[in-house]
């Protein structure tokens, strides 16, 4: 069984700070990540993908990857109380048939 | 605007009743997905379809059926065999067959047994 893992939480943390949400995978040909933002009782958002091994920067949102580890991270900047809510970790499946395997999520609340 | 519809929204399934719940997307999207999330869990993975008249099962397919007449059309049937079937049900697509860009979700369907 190819697996992500995600530490469940849930994570606090108080308005301005870094936030760093954490996963693991087990399916060592996997190539692609994607991080995904769950509001409570919403759909899944995409907000980042990431393929090569180091740092992805978008705007508050780094993902980094370490293949080697088999390790994806999260960090969000300056951390805003709008940023609450699951955040899941997910991995392509490698061979032929390629689907996205989720993780169970990190759940975040940033306190004012 | 494009997306991905799902209807209903809120659906109550009475013990032995089959029900069917639809997804459309006019993203022109290759591929579509079917997702099933129960309460501080991750998403399993229902049935995909990479090309029109053609799905495959996912880890937990027993119980669900579903079919791809057309590219903007997935619907999911829920079977009186799915002994569990309360969950959020959410609908993807994405616009390669590999989902290399990652997925589109609809807005989910929220089943209830009653």
């Amino acid at each position: 069984q190819k697996e992500v893992e995600q530490n469940s939480g849930p994570l606090s943390v108080p308005e301005g700070a870094i936030a760093s949400l954490n996963c693991t995978y087990s399916d060592r040909g996997s190539q692609s990540f994607f991080w995904y933002r769950q509001y409570s009782g919403k759909s899944p958002e995409l907000i980042m993908f990431i393929y090569s091994n180091g740092d992805k920067e978008d705007g508050r949102f780094t993902a980094q990857l370490n293949k080697a580890s088999q390790y994806v991270s999260l960090l969000i900047r300056d951390s805003q109380p709008s940023d609450s809510a699951t955040y899941l970790c997910a991995a392509i499946s490698s061979g032929s048939a390629r689907q996205l395997t989720f993780g169970s999520g990190t759940q975040l609340t940033v306190l004012p | 605007d494009g997306g991905i519809t799902q209807s209903p929204k809120y659906l109550f399934r009475k013990e032995g009743q089959n029900v069917t719940l639809s997804c459309e997307q006019n993203l022109n999207h290759d591929a579509m997905y079917w997702y099933r999330q129960d309460p501080g869990q991750g998403l399993r993975l229902i049935y995909y379809s990479q090309i029109v008249n053609d799905f495959q099962k996912g880890d937990i397919a027993e119980g669900y059926s579903v079919s791809r007449e057309k590219k903007e059309s997935f619907p999911l049937t829920v079977t009186s065999a799915q002994k569990n079937p309360t969950a959020f049900y959410l609908c993807a697509s994405s616009i390669d067959r590999k989902g290399n860009y990652g997925y589109t979700f609809g807005s989910g369907t929220r089943l209830t047994v009653v």
